[in-house]
């Protein structure tokens, strides 16, 4: 089966720089990569994803690239705000069949200090 | 307001006592599922299913069961609990039988705290 590894585990960055999350699969078969942030005590929330006939995605402060050949994706985080500080998950399924897993990284916890 | 509701959202009970988590959608989505989440481990599926009357195992369904009887309900069942499923638990759905994907993302539900002694 699919297999996520997500680095690094904590992240602590200053107001205003950028923040890198990687990560790793296993099943090249997937084409699906969503990335979900979960605040404290709060349920995880989709934030942006990607599918695999696309390299990078934007969404304002926020980007995915994806490295189908190295089987890695990454979530940038520009201008980072406090707000921003939560736990990140990367997560990679396989769209379009009756394939029902969705498979999560083990989380990266981000902190973004004033 | 459209949601996926959870209960309990905090269970404490001993190791042994057969206990249900309920969850129930309102957005007449196809697919539901089960996540546990424990700390340096990520959320790991336990059970999902892509439609009424159709479940299938995740990558930790030692221990748990599940059923889907109507669309909307997706309960699962710890027949003998044990302190290994101490845990935070997660349902979710997304509209439709195919899977994830992106015309189809989950939405959790607010999790349930479960601890076993």
């Amino acid at each position: 089966g699919e297999n996520v590894e997500q680095h690094p585990s904590t992240l602590s960055v200053q107001e205003g720089d950028s923040a890198v999350i990687k990560c790793t699969y296993s099943d090249s078969a997937s084409n699906y990569f969503p990335w979900y942030k979960q605040e404290l005590g709060k349920r995880p929330q989709l934030i942006i994803d990607i599918r695999s006939n696309v390299g990078e995605k934007k969404d304002q402060r926020i980007a995915v690239t994806l490295n189908k050949t190295a089987k890695h994706f990454s979530l940038h985080i520009t201008e980072t705000q406090p707000e921003d500080s939560a736990v990140y998950f990367c997560a990679a399924s396989l769209h379009g069949t009756s394939y029902g897993k969705l498979t999560f990284g083990q989380g990266t916890i981000l902190t973004v200090h004033p | 307001e459209a949601q996926v509701t959870q209960n309990p959202r905090y269970l404490i009970t001993v190791t042994g006592k057969k206990l249900t988590v309920t969850c129930s959608q309102n957005m007449n989505h196809e697919y539901m599922s089960w996540y546990r989440q424990d700390p340096g481990l990520g959320l790991r599926q336990i059970y999902y299913s892509m439609n009424v009357e159709v479940t299938d195992k995740g990558d930790v369904p030692e221990g748990y069961k599940v059923s889907r009887k109507e669309k909307r309900n997706f309960p699962l069942i710890l027949e003998s609990p044990s302190p290994n499923q101490t845990s935070l638990y997660f349902c979710a759905s997304s509209p439709l039988a195919v899977g994830i994907s992106y015309n189809s993302p989950l939405h959790f539900g607010n999790g349930t705290r479960l601890t076993v002694t």
